[in-house]
């Protein structure tokens, strides 16, 4: 496909994982990126991978790439309410242009 | 705290107004971006500046007209504006488009400026 694609939606109750799946475009990508958005503010880079990876662990967050899909998640651990934002999904393609998805919408309940 | 910082944060502004968004970013980067920011839309690139040199228009409506008068700030002018043009205004930056994986293209976004065109 043309797009970086997300799922817009997903809702999960504290203290549970959430998964937030994404399918990038172009193989030759370098790096992978997650940014966090919450309300009215702007995008904080969360944390990225380099395509030669296929898993990159920070504290609660875990990155996992399939690069033979194209297939790149985010897993936050321990899900606070905190953690409530919107997640996008970006791709730097080789000549360092990047493309973004149009955000995951996390909610975590009580 | 993420090195950019953008000026206004709120703006409401009739459509007759001109009023300009400032964007200053303390990285040392040499590319900067704008971005408009919908509800319920992907983030849209308007333009780019890479050394002070505009490198991409993505056929934005001229009444969105940027200004880089060096790497560290970037503004856009705005004027006649209709009140689909509300939205979210993202300037970022980066370190500028050189060698080819190494990461220079990675961008760092300031809080964003909500404009309201009544």
């Amino acid at each position: 496909g043309e797009d970086v694609e997300q799922s817009l939606f997903l809702s999960v109750r504290e203290g549970d994982s959430s998964v937030i799946n994404c399918t990038y475009t172009d193989s030759s990508s370098t790096y992978l990126y997650w940014y966090k958005q919450e309300p009215g503010a702007g995008l904080q880079l969360l944390t990225y991978i380099f395509s030669n990876m296929d898993m990159k662990q920070d504290q609660r967050l875990t990155v996992l790439l399939n690069k033979k899909d194209k297939h790149l998640s985010l897993r936050i651990a321990d899900t606070q309410t905190g953690d409530s934002a919107i997640y996008f999904c970006a791709e730097m393609t080789r000549n360092n242009d990047m493309r973004f998805g149009a955000g995951t919408r996390l909610t975590v309940k009580p | 705290e993420t090195g950019v910082t953008q000026t206004p944060r709120h703006l409401v502004m009739g459509m007759t107004n001109k009023k300009s968004l400032k964007c200053e970013q303390h990285l040392g980067h040499n590319a900067m971006y704008w971005y408009k920011q919908s509800a319920k839309k992907p983030l849209e690139l308007m333009f780019v500046y890479n050394f002070k040199e505009q490198t991409e228009n993505n056929s934005v409506p001229s009444r969105f007209s940027p200004e880089c008068p060096n790497s560290s700030h970037l503004f856009l002018h705005l004027h006649t504006l209709q009140p689909e043009d509300s939205a979210l205004y993202l300037c970022a930056s980066s370190q500028g488009a050189t060698g080819i994986g190494t990461g220079a293209g990675t961008q760092y976004f300031g809080p964003g400026t909500r404009l309201t065109v009544l």
